[in-house]
């Protein structure tokens, strides 16, 4: 079954530092991933994306993914986060079948002055 | 503007008073889902919808009802709402073809059920 794994609840970083938020998968066959980002009482955005191709995915406000095959993840990078930043992360891949995305449970970015 | 909109954004019943939330899109998709999210859990799929009249349970189906009469809108039923029932809910869509396409999501519905 498809799963993805967010390991980190929270993530502190200084104003100005890169950040990393990290997600892992578990597909059968292609993995289609997906990073979302939810501010405060705000529906999901989405920032980028991974179907084929290069392993550096760049998206929305900066970000920036790589997909790395042989060890399963997915991992968010900016390279100097803002304060703007602090927000709920959400990795997902596509189920295979139905349409649905598969989130893991959100890590909390949390960028200080 | 290409979104995804939810009706209300608050809501506060009572256990067993019947509810619907509605939801439009405005992107011609055919896909639309309907999920909850609460604490710890990321978002989990209640229903789905491939298409007009066509609709499927999801990962958390119990409680909820839906019903897709036309391509743009996909209302959720709650019939008899109870406690658990409390929390956020976000409709999407996606267009095609779907797993290469991301969802879109409305601005989320936050129910409270007393």
């Amino acid at each position: 079954a498809q799963s993805v794994a967010q390991p980190e609840d929270q993530v502190n970083v200084a104003e100005g530092n890169p950040l990393t938020v990290k997600c892992t998968y578990s597909v059968s066959g292609n993995p289609y991933l997906f990073w979302y980002v939810q501010y405060p009482n705000r529906g999901l955005q989405f920032l980028l994306k991974y179907i084929t191709g290069d392993n550096l995915v760049k998206g929305s406000y900066g970000f920036e993914a790589e997909f790395n095959k042989s060890q399963t993840s997915f991992h968010l990078k900016k390279p100097s986060a803002l304060v703007s930043d602090s927000a709920l992360y959400f990795c997902a891949v596509d189920s295979g079948n139905t349409g649905k995305l598969i989130f893991g449970q959100g890590t909390t970015l949390q960028v200080k002055p | 503007e290409a979104q995804v909109t939810q009706n209300p954004r608050y809501l506060i019943t009572v256990t067993g008073k019947k509810l619907t939330v509605t939801c439009s899109q405005n992107m011609n998709h055919e896909y639309m889902s309907w999920y909850r999210q609460d604490p710890g859990l990321g978002l989990r799929q209640i229903y789905y919808s491939m298409n007009v009249e066509v609709t499927d349970k999801g990962d958390v189906p119990e409680g909820y009802k839906v019903s897709r009469k036309e391509k743009r809108n996909f209302p959720l039923i709650l019939e008899s709402p109870s406690p658990n029932q409390t929390s956020l809910y976000f409709c999407a869509s996606r267009g095609r073809p779907q797993r290469y396409n991301e969802q879109f999501f409305g601005p989320g519905t936050r129910l409270t059920v007393l």
